[in-house]
């Protein structure tokens, strides 16, 4: 039984380019969720996308934007690259929607660095 | 808007000690709350979850919750070399669907 997974492992990007970062939930899933978490800090709550729609978003910029496609898979575009995207971006799988109460799994992360 | 807070450390603690990480919470109507530990370059993964106040015990884990106080703690006994890690407290948003992480204390067991 797969875990969640992520793809790239590890990007470098420079200023003002745009990336796309890719995620799998763990088996019998349906809610992606997605943090950044820059060194030293926890993570933080980009959005949740459940039945295909952004169901929820944190205090990020429109800069942030993802989608989920029929099969649950998730991915999280980021244009216009700031130094300070420089992070940890996870991406944690859950069932039902996304209430809290029901476990979210972590995928390893995809770190990005923005030169 | 939530905010949970953690002292950062390090923690040290000898092995076979108890160590003991706290956390406290900004929301009075917040009714659960997780420990997740994150080794370094990996993703937190869940290892305590708790919602009631009093104590919630699992192998060498305990989590103690005081909602009056708005405090959650996590205490850890003989703890091993392979604990050392960081340690993120987390409490759900004000919809309960995403998680608000405090920034971790990191946790070192010496052998």
């Amino acid at each position: 039984d797969a875990g969640v997974t992520q793809s790239p492992t590890h990007l470098i990007k420079t200023r003002g380019q745009q990336v796309t970062l890719r995620c799998s939930p763990k088996s019998g899933h349906d809610t992606v969720s997605w943090y950044q978490q820059a060194l030293g800090q926890g993570p933080q709550f980009i959005f949740q996308y459940y039945e295909e729609e952004e169901r929820q978003r944190g205090n990020f910029p429109d800069r942030f934007s993802g989608h989920q496609f029929p099969n649950y898979s998730s991915e999280l575009n980021v244009n216009a690259l700031l130094l300070g995207d420089s992070a940890l971006y996870l991406c944690a799988s859950s069932y039902g929607g996304g209430a809290v109460t029901n476990e979210q799994f972590f995928g390893p992360g995809t770190r990005l660095t923005v030169l | 808007q939530k905010e949970v807070e953690q002292n950062s450390g390090p923690l040290s603690v000898p092995e076979g000690a108890i160590a003991s990480l706290n956390c406290t919470y900004s929301d009075r109507v917040s009714q659960s709350f997780f420990w997740y530990r994150q080794y370094s370059g990996k993703s937190p993964e869940l290892i305590m979850s708790i919602y009631s106040n009093g104590d919630k015990e699992d192998g060498r884990f305990t989590a103690q919750l005081n909602k009056a106080s708005q405090y959650v703690s996590l205490l850890i006994r003989d703890s091993q070399p392979s604990d050392s890690a960081t340690y993120l407290c987390a409490v759900p948003n004000q919809a309960g669907t995403a998680l608000i992480f405090g920034k971790g204390t990191t946790l070192s067991v010496s052998s």
